[in-house]
């Protein structure tokens, strides 16, 4: 069964600072996409990146990178340069082909001023 | 706006009592997916539709039901209401099954007292 884990329950970061926040995920799958979810206060769920497991290079979206080690089963999400805004719920989920999106426990980031 | 219109934003309503809960997809998807995000269980799948026929249930319970209409919207009912059945339900679609990413609605709150 397919599985994500992400070990950080909260994280906290300085303002203008960068980010890790860790996913790691379990499938034995070859074919599989890897994405990250904003999840702001007001609830909803804001797509940020997606990373394909075929893709050799790491996914980058603005300030948001997607840090893959496809050995490691590793799916890392940095923010670089944090801002207020920042302050959510970040969900790494995985999508297997066909399939629908698992989603990990998600980790709470506090953007200090 | 993410083009997936999710209605009513809020409802609160008793133990017992039956609601519906509407989706309008993005246009162009097929693919509706419903998930349930309450804070002990995370965010659960809980049934998928595409284009009118039911693709792959999670864990629904059997006291809820979905079904997509020919104009792709969908709708989840859920009855005899329990407090536990508090939560955010959220509505997702996509094109396809494949391993696209899903757009979500802003999500339904339901407060069951």
């Amino acid at each position: 069964a397919q599985k994500i884990t992400q070990t950080q329950p909260g994280m906290f970061v300085q303002e203008k600072e960068a980010v890790t926040l860790d996913c790691t995920y379990d499938t034995s799958d070859q074919s599989y996409g890897l994405f990250w979810y904003k999840q702001p206060s007001s609830g909803e769920m804001i797509f940020l990146i997606y990373q394909g497991s075929y893709d050799e290079q790491n996914a980058t979206e603005g300030r948001y990178s997607l840090n893959f080690q496809k050995a490691r089963k590793s799916a890392n999400l940095v923010i670089s340069a944090s801002q207020l805004g920042d302050s959510a719920m970040y969900f790494c989920a995985m999508r297997l082909h066909g399939q629908n999106f698992v989603f990990g426990p998600g980790t709470r980031l506090s953007v200090l001023p | 706006d993410s083009g997936v219109t999710q209605t009513p934003k809020h409802l609160i309503t008793a133990t017992g009592q039956r609601v519906t809960l509407r989706c309008s997809p993005r246009s162009g998807d097929l693919s509706v997916y419903w998930y349930q995000q309450s804070l002990d269980q995370g965010l659960q799948f809980l049934i998928q539709y595409y284009n009118g026929e039911e693709r792959a249930k999670g864990n629904i319970l059997e006291r809820f039901s979905a079904q997509q209409f020919p104009d792709l919207h969908s709708e989840l009912n859920l009855s005899s209401l329990e407090l536990g059945d508090s939560a955010l339900y959220f509505c997702a679609s996509s094109e396809d099954p494949g391993v696209v990413g899903y757009t979500f609605g802003s999500g339904t709150r339901l407060t069951v007292v």
